[in-house]
């Protein structure tokens, strides 16, 4: 069984481009997480989907990231504009049902310059 | 506030002593709590989960983990570490509704031969 893809797995561009981060999750998976980790950090919950609804954004920064999961499978995370401190590591994660084991891609490391 | 508390931000062991990462946790309601390590560059990969019934979980690789809710702890433990043990261990806590996820800053380990 194909585990959760991610692409790109680096992505480095200046500030104040867009970028976009792609995720496929575990095929039959309903829920995906988009993640947020900083260097020496734990990952932090940007956005959960249950299939195509967003559940919790809450922690999404609405102002400059965007998301979508069109027919409930394939995602996209969009940042425009970038700023410095976006640098890190996006990771996307999915699991069968809600709050069951999270299986986690191997992420975008993003470069702001 | 619901949140994770690993102590040791790093910790040094010999290949074939015994280890134990610690984990704090406050949380309201009953916890699902997790063990995963992320290796470089790669993804995180669950080690084991505590739902409910044995406080004494069994894990891959040869870990295990016991659930304390008098201490609010859930500590990883290893007999024998192996050096392909090495990684960054992170512990996490949820809820059955899949929200409210909350990770550890993680405990990095180094296996010294």
């Amino acid at each position: 069984e194909a585990g959760v893809v991610q692409s790109p797995r680096y992505k480095i561009i200046e500030k104040k481009q867009p970028v976009a981060f792609w995720c496929n999750p575990i095929s039959g998976h309903n829920t995906l997480y988009w993640y947020l980790q900083n260097l020496g950090q734990g990952p932090e919950l940007l956005i959960r989907y249950e299939n195509e609804e967003a559940v919790d954004d809450s922690q999404l920064p609405k102002d400059r990231f965007s998301a979508e999961r069109l027919k409930g499978v394939d995602s996209t995370l969009k940042i425009q504009p970038a700023e410095l401190g976006d640098s890190a590591v996006y990771l996307c994660a999915s699991s069968s049902t809600s709050g069951g084991e999270q299986f986690f891609g191997p992420g975008t490391r993003l470069t702001v310059l | 506030a619901q949140s994770v508390t690993q102590p040791d931000i790093h910790i040094t062991v010999s290949e074939g002593a015994s280890l134990e990462l610690r984990c704090n946790y406050s949380y309201g309601a009953t916890p699902y709590l997790f063990w995963y390590v992320q290796s470089p560059g790669q993804g995180l990969q669950l080690l084991l989960k505590y739902f409910s019934g044995d406080t004494l979980v069994q894990g891959i690789k040869g870990f295990e983990a016991e659930f304390k809710r008098s201490q609010s702890s859930f500590n990883l433990r290893k007999p024998s570490v192996h050096w392909s043990d090495a990684a960054e261990y992170f512990c996490a806590v949820g809820a059955n509704t899949g929200n409210q996820f909350y990770f550890g800053t993680g405990t990095s380990l180094t296996v010294i031969p």
